[in-house]
């Protein structure tokens, strides 16, 4: 059965740091992975997703994600982020059906 | 529209009450889902639509839950007899493409702002 792992609730960072949002996945086959980005009282974003070729994708507003086969990873990153990009990001994944199944979210705080 | 809309965006029922939740697609778009999110969890699927056909509905928690698109645009979640587990923030997303190759339906897809039930 597919299973999505957010391994951090939240994560709290400075403006202009670094960061990564971390996402496990289970499948026994293949699988397409997405990120979301869900803003304050508004609908889900789509940031990213891997279908196949390049394991690492880049997306809108600077972020990007590296595929991992080996370690069924799909971890999120921003070299530098802004007080703008607070929001809950979820990472999901598909294996070609019609359902997308999500991880739990975690909520990213940019600090001042 | 330009985007999803979703009505209402609040929705305060009383255990028992019925309610109908109304998802307006964007204008030609083939693919409907809906989701359920619950507080702190990531969304779960509850149904698919291509056109007027439900072609998926195995996540429908129980059978109060019905969803229907007549038309092949709007469409209606509803939900009988609520109880205080169904409280949830219920998301709409649409898509254009009806591909064979179905994970084009889903990197596509756009999602409404939802509508907040609560159920007290």
């Amino acid at each position: 059965a597919q299973s999505v792992t957010q391994l951090d609730s939240q994560v709290p960072v400075f403006e202009e740091a670094p960061v990564e949002l971390r996402c496990n996945y289970s499948s026994s086959v293949s699988v397409y992975l997405f990120w979301y980005v869900q803003y304050p009282n508004q609908g889900l974003q789509l940031l990213l997703k891997y279908l196949s070729g390049s394991t690492l994708v880049k997306g809108i507003n600077g972020f990007e994600a590296e595929f991992n086969k080996s370690q069924t990873s799909f971890h999120l990153r921003k070299p530098s982020v802004h007080i703008s990009d607070t929001a809950e990001y979820f990472c999901a994944s598909n294996t070609g059906g019609f359902k997308t199944i999500f991880g739990a979210g975690t909520r990213l705080f940019v600090k001042a | 529209g330009a985007g999803v809309s979703q009505s209402p965006r609040y929705k305060v029922a009383k255990r028992g009450q019925d309610v109908a939740l109304r998802c307006d697609p964007i204008s030609g778009h083939v693919s409907l889902f809906w989701y359920q999110q619950a507080l702190g969890q990531g969304p779960e699927f509850l149904t698919y639509f291509q056109n007027e056909a439900q072609l998926d509905k195995s996540g429908l928690p129980s059978d109060r839950f019905f969803a229907e698109r007549p038309e092949g645009s709007v469409s209606t979640l509803k939900i009988q007899r609520t109880q205080q587990e169904d409280s949830a923030v219920y998301l709409c997303a649409s898509s254009f493409r009806s591909s064979p190759r179905r994970t084009e339906m889903n990197t596509e897809a756009f999602f409404g702002q939802g509508t907040r039930l609560t159920v007290v």
